[in-house]
């Protein structure tokens, strides 16, 4: 266990719809970064945050869209839902910001998007 | 060129053999390297990281750094069969903020 929970697990969606998916980090720390799974591939980096304030963003369009809140949990909205957006979307959560090297990043259970 | 590359396998090795896994990167202001398994329909598990040229042993596995070839490499001895799975290969960047992903190697222990 990572102490990093996502909800909810699994969620259908129509196309066209929105969708958010929350995150909490584990304890202690105030990184937050999202991903993309596709199925038979690696994840790909959505966007960071970082204390509140977005710290880097992947090659996703701006229908992907996040927030961080003072407890340092996460949102992710996707707007305009795609069916090519199906897959399992992470969150991983670090101790520290961006400028530290030992940031490795730990990862919630997921949530498997499934848009029709 | 992919940022990180893997060759996706599957590798196929006997029960109590050393298990091989290979990543080469792009980025030669990388910093980081990390070494995450993940079972079918599961999140990955980090289980290795590295940061510095040569090799670091946890338990079971060891780790192999080399920045000029930018290369980096993971070895399982004594394979279980509970080591089969996919083995992401990941890579901080000089940007930061973010850690890049391979697309993973199929690992299978045949007993």
């Amino acid at each position: 266990e990572t102490g990093v929970t996502q909800s909810p697990t699994h969620l259908i969606k129509t196309r066209g719809q929105q969708v958010t998916l929350r995150c909490s980090s584990q304890s202690g720390h105030n990184t937050v970064s999202w991903y993309q799974q596709a199925l038979g591939q690696g994840p790909q980096f959505i966007f960071q945050y970082y204390r509140e304030e977005e710290n880097g963003r992947g090659n996703f369009p701006p229908r992907f869209s996040g927030l961080q809140f003072p407890n340092y949990s996460s949102e992710l909205n996707v707007n305009a839902l795609e069916l090519d957006d199906s897959a399992l979307y992470l969150c991983a959560s670090s101790p520290a910001g961006a400028a530290d090297r030992d940031t490795e990043a730990f990862f919630g259970q997921g949530t498997r998007l499934t848009v029709v | 060129q992919k940022e990180v590359e893997q060759n996706s396998g599957p590798l196929s090795v006997p029960e109590g053999a050393i298990a091989s896994l290979n990543c080469t990167y792009s980025d030669r202001g990388s910093q980081s390297f990390f070494w995450y398994r993940q079972y079918s329909g599961k999140s990955p598990e980090l289980i290795m990281f590295i940061y510095s040229n040569g090799d670091k042993e946890d338990g079971r596995f060891t780790a192999q750094l080399n920045k000029a070839s930018q290369y980096v490499s993971l070895l399982i001895r004594d394979s279980q069969p509970s080591d089969s799975a996919t083995y992401l290969c990941a890579v901080k960047g000089s940007s930061a903020s973010k850690i890049i992903f391979g697309s993973g190697t199929r690992l299978s222990i045949r007993p």
